[in-house]
């Protein structure tokens, strides 16, 4: 199967910068994705990498290094709004090309 | 319009009932799925469709079966419910199976066995 690692809880402050890592181990990786999920709600899609390097959009980034098994999530001028939890998943031929969640790393923003 | 709809949104049992998760999604997708997230967030896959037919089926218990009467629809039905089945279950659809198409996801079930 797949191995999807990312901390577990992040705690950071109001207009701040927070990166969220996530470490993988994947055979034939097809893809890498950031869901942002509130308590209570759907999953909802923040970024994908495919290739190396970084994606900018908005206040959130996502940056890929295929040959380290590596991602992280930037979120920037960090709100209130942002506190949720933050779910990498990575696509691969071992679980036949299905998505595949981490744990989620539950980002708290305080004021 | 709900892009990914789910019923019902919330279902308390008791042990040993039979009970279904009906998804339907309106936005011409040829692929869904159902996950299982438990009490720790933890979001699995179960199972996953491409045009009404099974392509993934994960170590699920044969007690649940999905069916796809068409690409619009994934029901899920659980037979002889027991405790450790109480999780939320989301139902998602993709455009298809082979691109990196991102999930939509419905609202989810939260499913308490009794």
């Amino acid at each position: 199967g797949q191995n999807i690692d990312q901390p577990t809880e992040m705690t950071a402050t109001e207009g701040a910068i927070v990166q969220i890592n996530c470490t993988y181990q994947t055979s034939g990786f097809n893809g890498l994705f950031w869901y942002q999920q509130h308590a209570g709600e759907a999953p909802t899609f923040l970024s994908y990498n495919v290739l190396d390097g970084l994606e900018e959009k908005g206040r959130f980034s996502s940056f890929l290094s295929r040959s380290k098994g590596y991602s992280y999530l930037l979120l920037k001028e960090l709100q209130m709004k942002d506190s949720a939890s933050y779910l990498c998943a990575v696509k691969g031929s071992n679980s036949g090309y299905a998505l595949n969640f981490g744990k989620g790393t539950s980002l708290l923003v305080t004021p | 319009d709900t892009a990914v709809s789910q019923t019902p949104k919330y279902l308390v049992t008791q042990m040993g009932n039979d009970k279904s998760i009906k998804c339907e999604q309106n936005l011409g997708h040829d692929t869904m799925y159902w996950y299982k997230q438990d009490s720790k967030k933890f979001l699995k896959i179960m199972f996953s469709y491409n045009n009404k037919e099974l392509i993934i089926n994960e170590t699920v218990p044969n007690r649940f079966s999905p069916k796809s009467p068409d690409k619009a629809h994934l029901n899920l039905h659980i037979n002889s419910l027991e405790l450790g089945d109480s999780a939320v279950y989301f139902c998602a659809s993709s455009q298809d199976f082979s691109t990196n198409e991102k999930l939509f996801f419905g609202s989810g079930t939260q499913l308490s066995v009794l």
